[in-house]
């Protein structure tokens, strides 16, 4: 059974680096795109991006700037960063992993709210 | 980017009914579309994928179902239950970014 956990402050000054790890247990870490979703308060889903077990990222362009998205084998974990964040980032992460055979999200984690707030 | 619009937003049916969603994408995505499931405070759940009704992830409900390809895609709820109460996502994953549409809300 795959099952994502993702950790980290959910409460982050403006300005300064949101920094996330999503660890993964049961299932495979090779073979997949491991991905962070975010959604915030009482509106729609944004992906950021993606890590191939690898290390080759993917980054929505609308965040490229400011996203670096990691991959630790050996932890079986991935990191999302993102810098100089604004209320405006201020939602749930998610991090998830596609299914076996598409591309659709069959993994997820719970989701950890993190602020943006001073 | 490729923009997903879906539609209603919102809708309001009785249990028993027959539900569509539609969603459209802003070019040809072929089949790559999967549709999601959100209950408050819980991760999506992934209940279609490659847009078709063959497609029904392990675990979903039958009475489930999705069809199109190109830029015109549905989603149908055969008979509305009570546990069917939640924002239902498309999601295109053929051209990057990938992107979702923006919910629709479904209610009793």
């Amino acid at each position: 059974q795959v099952q994502l956990r993702e950790s980290g402050p959910g409460l982050v000054k403006p300005s300064e680096t949101l920094s996330l790890t999503c660890s993964v247990s049961g299932g495979s870490f090779s073979t997949y795109y491991w991905t962070w979703i975010r959604q915030p308060p009482g509106k729609g889903l944004e992906w950021i991006g993606d890590v191939y077990y690898r290390g080759s990222t993917t980054y929505n362009p609308s965040l490229k700037s400011r996203v670096t998205i990691s991959v630790d084998m050996s932890k079986k974990q991935f990191s999302l960063k993102m810098n100089s964040v604004t209320a405006a980032d201020t939602a749930v992460y998610f991090c998830a992993r596609q299914s076996a055979y598409s591309y659709g999200y069959a993994y997820w984690g719970q989701g950890t709210l993190v602020t943006v707030s001073s | 980017d490729i923009q997903m619009t879906q539609s209603p937003s919102s809708l309001s049916a009785s249990v028993g009914d027959r539900v569509t969603i539609t969603c459209q994408a802003s070019q040809d995505i072929n089949v790559y579309l999967s549709w999601y499931q959100q209950k408050p405070g819980k991760a999506p759940n992934l209940l279609i994928y490659d847009a078709d009704a063959s497609n029904l992830e392990t675990g979903a409900p039958s009475r489930f179902s999705g069809s199109g390809s190109g830029t015109y895609f549905t989603f149908t709820i055969s008979s509305l239950q009570p546990e069917d109460v939640a924002t239902y996502y498309c999601q295109q994953y053929d051209i990057l970014p990938r992107t979702f549409g923006q919910g629709t809300k479904v209610e009793i």
